[in-house]
């Protein structure tokens, strides 16, 4: 059963600084993998999809990596605002594709 | 297109009452997702649909629980009776899954089982 850890599962940090979240996954055997941001309240919203033939995807200021051999992606936010501040979760896609395992998220302050 | 519209956005009701949620897809999409969220658990995967067609429920907790997607565009989750312990946010999702394209999540409905 794939199981899906995200590190820090809190963090906190001034305007301004860039920032690295984690994601792990038990099974490579991974179709895609998928980082989601959450506001309180609200639902998620796609904010990068990695194939699993890929190594990085690119969005602004958004970042992410894949190393499927070692279970592993990363999160990197450049030059994080206020407006950033929200819960960020990964979430992997089976041999599927269809079935999306999701970590417990990170919650991230962004202080001004 | 406006993303995937679920109904309704907040409902309370008693214990042992009849719960069902509603759920329109982003139009073209072909795979249907019904995903619950709780503080404890986080997102669980409750069942998927593909072309209209059920393909996994493992993740529907109890018989209680039952879902149907009559056509391309409208789905629902229905709960039978009803339970406090069923309190969530319940989300729906779709995809197109042989592009392999990115989830689109709804807004969700928060349910208070009272």
């Amino acid at each position: 059963k794939q199981e899906v850890t995200q590190i820090p599962a809190a963090l906190s940090v001034p305007e301004g600084e860039n920032l690295v979240l984690n994601c792990s996954f038990t099974d490579s055997a991974i179709y895609n993998l998928q980082w989601f941001r959450q506001d309180p309240g609200k639902g998620l919203t796609s904010l990068l999809l990695i194939q699993s033939s890929q190594r990085e995807q690119t969005s602004g200021r958004l970042n992410a990596s894949l190393d499927k051999s070692s279970g592993r992606s990363t999160l990197y936010i450049a030059a994080s605002q206020p407006g950033d501040s929200a819960t960020y979760l990964c979430a992997v896609g089976d041999s599927s594709g269809s079935r999306l395992t999701f970590g417990e998220g990170t919650q991230l302050t962004v202080n001004p | 297109d406006a993303g995937v519209i679920q109904s309704p956005r907040h409902e309370v009701t008693e214990m042992g009452q009849e719960v069902t949620l509603r759920c329109k897809p982003i139009s073209g999409h072909n795979s249907l997702f019904w995903y619950r969220q709780t503080m404890m658990r986080g997102l669980e995967l409750l069942i998927y649909f593909n072309n209209n067609v059920p393909i996994d429920d493992s993740g529907m907790p109890e018989d209680r629980f039952s879902a149907k997607m009559p056509n391309a565009s409208f789905s629902t989750l229905k709960i039978q009776p009803s339970e406090p312990r069923d309190s969530a946010v319940y989300f729906c999702a779709s995809s197109l899954a042989e592009l392999n394209t990115e989830a689109f999540f709804g807004q969700g409905t928060r349910l208070t089982v009272v």
